[in-house]
This record gives structure tokens, sequence and C-alpha cells, in this order.
């Protein structure tokens, strides 16, 4: 199937520093999204790109759908203890009614107070 | 509004039995899928449902059966439980190109 690159895998970082993740993939995407997942619980939604080159901010995070349409990334500014959990990004392919995403492989942050 | 519900939260089975999970939503979304997550490998499309009565294959497809007889519910079925389907599975629905996704089973087989 097809495959979405993110990375990093894993990051350690200092409360109230920004945090940068992205995702790279060999095929054009129509929309990038980015989720969160807490420990026990299923993705939420965090932020949803529409168009190449369209920048979305929710918040202290802000993420980019990249001009080529095959990569996306997503930052955090001033990280706080509760942006603990894995992030993915899942790019769509939209078509003939079907919504099917393909999802990265996380990136695992731990925020150390 | 309860969104997506998935139950039940935790299961163990056997090798070889079966059992079915299931998963329900409340926003009249026409797409629903089934995705399990391992460590290391992100989420990965089992099956999916393009509206009542049409359902097709993802990426990781064998050992699991699936029905969509209304547009609220899409159970998933494990006809006879293997030792690699152990993980954690989440329905989710589409509305808008936005999936939402519910709890999740966590599922252990022996």
């Amino acid at each position: 199937g097809q495959q979405l690159n993110q990375s990093p895998q894993s990051m350690f970082i200092q409360e109230g520093e920004d945090v940068s993740m992205n995702c790279t993939s060999s095929s054009i995407f129509n929309t990038w999204l980015w989720y969160k997942q807490d420990p026990g619980e299923g993705p939420v939604l965090l932020i949803a790109l529409y168009k190449a080159g369209e920048l979305t901010s929710n918040g202290r995070l802000t993420a980019q759908f990249g001009i080529t349409r095959k990569d996306s990334f997503l930052n955090i500014s001033a990280s706080i203890p509760s942006d603990v959990g894995i992030y993915f990004c899942a790019g769509q392919r939209s078509g003939a009614g079907s919504y099917q995403l393909t999802f990265g492989k996380g990136t695992k942050l731990s925020v150390i107070p | 509004n309860a969104g997506v519900t998935q139950t039940p939260k935790f299961q163990v089975l056997k090798t070889g039995q079966s059992m079915t999970l299931q998963c329900a939503q409340d926003m009249n979304h026409e797409y629903m899928s089934w995705y399990r997550q391992d460590p290391g490998m992100g989420l990965r499309l089992i099956h999916y449902s393009v509206g009542a009565g049409i359902t097709d294959q993802g990426e990781v497809p064998n050992g699991y059966n699936v029905s969509r007889s209304t547009t609220e519910d899409f159970p998933l079925r494990l006809l006879s439980a293997a030792p690699s389907q152990t993980s954690v599975y989440f329905c989710a629905s589409s509305g808008q190109s936005i999936e939402f996704f519910g709890p999740g089973t966590r599922l252990t087989v022996l």
C-alpha cells in the first residue's frame, strides 16, 4: 500500500520549546490531515489542509500543505506537558465517494517539565 | 450526539474463536472504515464502506469480514481469531473528508 514517511519517530523536548514534524510521500494527496492520539484513546483531528500551499493554525499548532502536494509539516509552539502523545499525519486522495486515508507511522512526543 | 462508539473496549480470545467488534455512528456519515493499530506500524486500513450495502477491502483485509446493512452500523467480524490479530482496532466515520475515530477496541488473541 501507499506509504507516508513521517519524521521524527520520537522527540523528547523541554517544556516551552517549539516542535516541528513532517510527512513526505511519493504520491500526491488532495487533503492532508494531522491527528493527535492520547494513550488509550482514538486519534483526534487537529488540523485539516485542503489546498497546496495552505498554512493553517489552531492555537499553538500550525500546519502547512506543501506546494508539491507531496508533503506537510506540523509545528507546535511553546510546548506544554499536555502536548504529550502520538501525532499522525494522514493523506487523502478523494474521489469516487471514497475518503480513504493513508497514515504516517506517527511521531511520539514527550515533553519534559 | 455520541459520535463514533465501539464495543467492547477490551476483549481476550483464544485462537480459533470468532467474534464481532461493533461500531456505530450517529452523524449520518456515508463513509465508515476499520483500522488496526500495531506498535511502529501506525494505522492500517482493514475494510471500508462508502454507504449501506457497499463494502471494500483496505490494506490488510485478510481474516476479517464486514457488512453494512444500515448507515449507522459497521461491524467487523473475526471468523477464526489468530495471535497475529492481537491489536487495537479503531472504527472511523467520515463527513466532508474528515475522519472521526471511535475510542478503540483492544483485542488480545491467545
